[in-house]
């Protein structure tokens, strides 16, 4: 079992500029999380999909971040366009149905800087 | 509303001493309890869950945690600290269809 995976590891751009981020669950999970953290505000959940559907993105910042989830071992934030305030951590996690009682299997992060 | 908190933001412990981080919740229904932990430039890592049952859980590395549901409280502890338990520990509870994390304790543990 690789764990989840993310890509990429670091990712530097400018200020305006799309970012995506990607994210392969671990085989098998039908949940997957995009969580942001930041020294300021923590862990912070973005968006959870479930067999590939949004389910609630309440934690979207606003409408320059999207995420999809074309099929079960693949998903994508993007942000477009970024600004320095988006700078931060990015985190995928994923688990099995019954997620409230499974824990949370995470990746490695992307850190993501904007100038 | 429902909220996890976690009163200190570090914990200072010589190495071999007990250690408690602290962790206090606020959700409606019955939660599921978690704690995490996570190294630097790692993502989190499931240490031990609260489903039911003894409301004391044993986890990874030597961890445990006790559910105090008069208190809403799930500490976590180890009778005795290394110093490769220095970390970040988050709490987490589960409800309907949302994890809350706490922010974040840093543990330091000292040789």
């Amino acid at each position: 079992d690789a764990g989840v995976i993310q890509s990429p590891r670091h990712e530097v751009t400018e200020m305006g500029q799309e970012v995506t981020l990607r994210c392969k669950p671990i085989s098998g999970h039908d949940y997957l999380f995009w969580y942001r953290q930041t020294m300021m505000r923590g862990l912070e959940l973005l968006i959870y999909f479930n067999n590939n559907v949004p389910i609630d993105d309440s934690g979207m910042p606003e409408d320059r971040f999207s995420a999809k989830m074309p099929n079960a071992s693949f998903s994508t934030l993007k942000i477009q366009p970024s600004e320095p305030r988006d700078s931060a951590v990015y985190f995928c996690a994923s688990t099995l149905s019954g997620f409230r009682s499974s824990p949370l299997h995470f990746g490695n992060g992307t850190r993501l800087t904007v100038t | 509303a429902q909220s996890v908190a976690q009163p200190e933001d570090q914990v200072n412990v010589a190495e071999g001493n007990p250690l408690t981080v602290k962790c206090t919740y606020s959700v409606s229904g019955n939660p599921y309890l978690f704690w995490y932990v996570q190294y630097p430039n790692r993502g989190l890592q499931f240490l031990l869950k609260y489903i039911t049952g003894d409301n004391l859980v044993k986890g990874s590395y030597g961890f445990e945690a006790e559910f105090n549901k008069s208190q809403t409280s799930f500490h976590l502890k180890k009778p005795s600290a290394l110093v490769s338990d220095s970390a970040l520990y988050f709490c987490a509870v589960g409800n309907f269809n949302k994890f809350y994390f706490g922010s974040g304790t840093k543990l330091n543990v000292k040789p």
